[in-house]
């Protein structure tokens, strides 16, 4: 069974930083694109990066509203993604969605780990 | 970036009734390797969303057939053909064509 397990949320202030984490089990990690999606408080859904697979060369991509302060990473030794985010600011409230990507994105979701930024 | 319209934003509807949403890209999805990454989501109340149907009209493991995707080019539909009470959601269509990954606004589906 797929598992995405999210970590790492917190109250943060402006400015400041956090990692996220997200615990990946039950498929072949290192095979697939992961992607982070948030939801702000009342929002809709906001992709915000994608890190892709051995085969791709574990490139990444992010939305234009977080490039520059936002990082994707993975360990695919420890199954593990992360979203470091740097320079936080408030419009980055929300809860963090760590997905896998099957025929696109959102094959499946973690629960999410709330970021509140004040 | 490809906007993503949806409509209704809001959609009562009446147990074992058909319910419909539109979602409208502003570009043709067709990508570059022919596959069309138009996505549908269901968020119910205090849940993660789930995918439901993935390129245009394949849908996901354990999605009751009661949900089907259609459309191409830049025109697409979900249909629920017989809304059951568990449907209460926030439906929402993706595309993933071209990056960055885009959301429609979401469809609110409640019982009349």
């Amino acid at each position: 069974e797929v598992q995405l397990v999210e970590s790492g949320g917190d109250l943060v202030q402006p400015g400041g930083s956090l990692r996220l984490s997200c615990a990946a089990s039950g498929f072949t990690f290192s095979d697939y694109y992961m992607e982070w999606v948030r939801q702000a408080p009342g929002k809709g859904l906001e992709w915000v990066a994608r890190i892709r697979n051995k085969a791709k060369d574990y490139t990444t991509e992010y939305a234009a509203s977080v490039k520059g302060r936002f990082t994707i990473s993975r360990d695919n030794s420890n199954n593990l993604l992360y979203l470091q985010m740097n320079s936080l600011i408030t419009e980055d409230t929300a809860v963090y969605f760590c997905t896998r990507d099957v025929w696109g994105t959102g094959a499946n979701w973690g629960l999410g780990t709330l970021v509140t930024v004040s | 970036d490809v906007v993503m319209t949806q409509s209704p934003v809001s959609l009562p509807v009446t147990l074992g009734q058909p319910a419909s949403i539109s979602c409208w890209s502003s570009q043709s999805l067709v990508s570059t390797d022919g596959n069309t990454y138009l996505n549908w989501f269901q968020q119910r109340p205090g849940q993660s969303p789930r995918r439901l149907i993935y390129k245009v009209s394949n849908r996901d493991s354990g999605v009751p057939d009661r949900f089907s995707g259609s459309g191409s080019g830049t025109d697409f539909t979900l249909k629920i053909s017989r809304v059951e009470a568990e449907d209460v959601a926030v439906y929402y269509c993706m595309q993933g064509s071209y990056l960055p990954v885009t959301f429609g606004g979401g469809t609110k589906v409640d019982i009349k």
